[in-house]
């Protein structure tokens, strides 16, 4: 069975960077891409982007460049980082897993989300 | 990009009601579709993949159909179970897509 946890601050000012990690319990983890994915309040899902070991990353262009997710392949974590956050950053984050389709495919496991909230 | 448009936005039914949930997209995803079922403070689950199939371990009252531009997610008898809101998810093109969500209230 696949896990994601994950974690980061959850209270930030605008301006300053987004930072969340997600850890994967799978064995396969270098054979998957990874992707992030949020739920700002009163909208739905935004996918944010994706990222494999020796693959992408690829990003939502929505973000001006903001976003970096990279990967630690020696702790199987995932990482994202989004960088200038203001209150429209304001959101549920989900890590989740792409299937095994390949880039850009629907999500079979995610992480339990993590509320970051941009506030003065 | 592909925008997907879900309706209706807010459904109220009663257990043991056939339920309809469509998603238009703006060009064709040809059956790259998925549609996820999020509950208050949980993570989005995946029902349905490629627009028809059924993760293993959904229940069978829920169906997916379409194919193009038009998709119908159906909960053939409702549960209590079922509430929540619904997403769907188009994977045919950069970047993936979501619906505006459908939220589904149990009478």
């Amino acid at each position: 069975q696949v896990q994601l946890q994950q974690w980061g601050a959850g209270l930030l000012k605008p301006s300053e960077t987004l930072s969340l990690t997600c850890a994967v319990s799978s064995e396969s983890f270098n054979a998957y891409y990874w992707s992030w994915v949020r739920l700002p309040p009163g909208k739905g899902l935004e996918w944010i982007g994706e990222i494999r070991h020796g693959g992408g990353p690829h990003y939502n262009s929505s973000l001006e460049s903001r976003a970096t997710i990279s990967l630690d392949t020696s702790k199987n974590h995932v990482s994202l980082q989004l960088s200038a956050v203001t209150a429209a950053d304001t959101a549920v984050y989900f890590c989740a897993r792409v299937s095994d389709y390949g880039g850009n495919s629907y999500f079979d496991y995610w992480g339990q989300g993590s509320l970051v909230t941009i506030s003065s | 990009d592909v925008l997907l448009t879900q309706s209706p936005s807010t459904l109220s039914a009663s257990v043991g009601d056939r339920v309809a949930i469509t998603c238009r997209a703006s060009q064709s995803v040809r059956t790259w579709l998925a549609w996820y079922q999020q509950r208050p403070g949980m993570a989005p689950q995946l029902l349905i993949f490629d627009a028809s199939r059924l993760k293993p371990g959904v229940p069978s009252r829920f169906s997916g159909s379409g194919s193009g531009t038009d998709f119908t997610l159906t909960i053939a008898s409702l549960q209590s179970d079922d509430f929540g809101s619904y997403y769907c998810q188009q994977y045919d093109s950069y970047p993936s897509s979501f619906g505006q969500g459908t939220k589904l209230e149990i009478k």
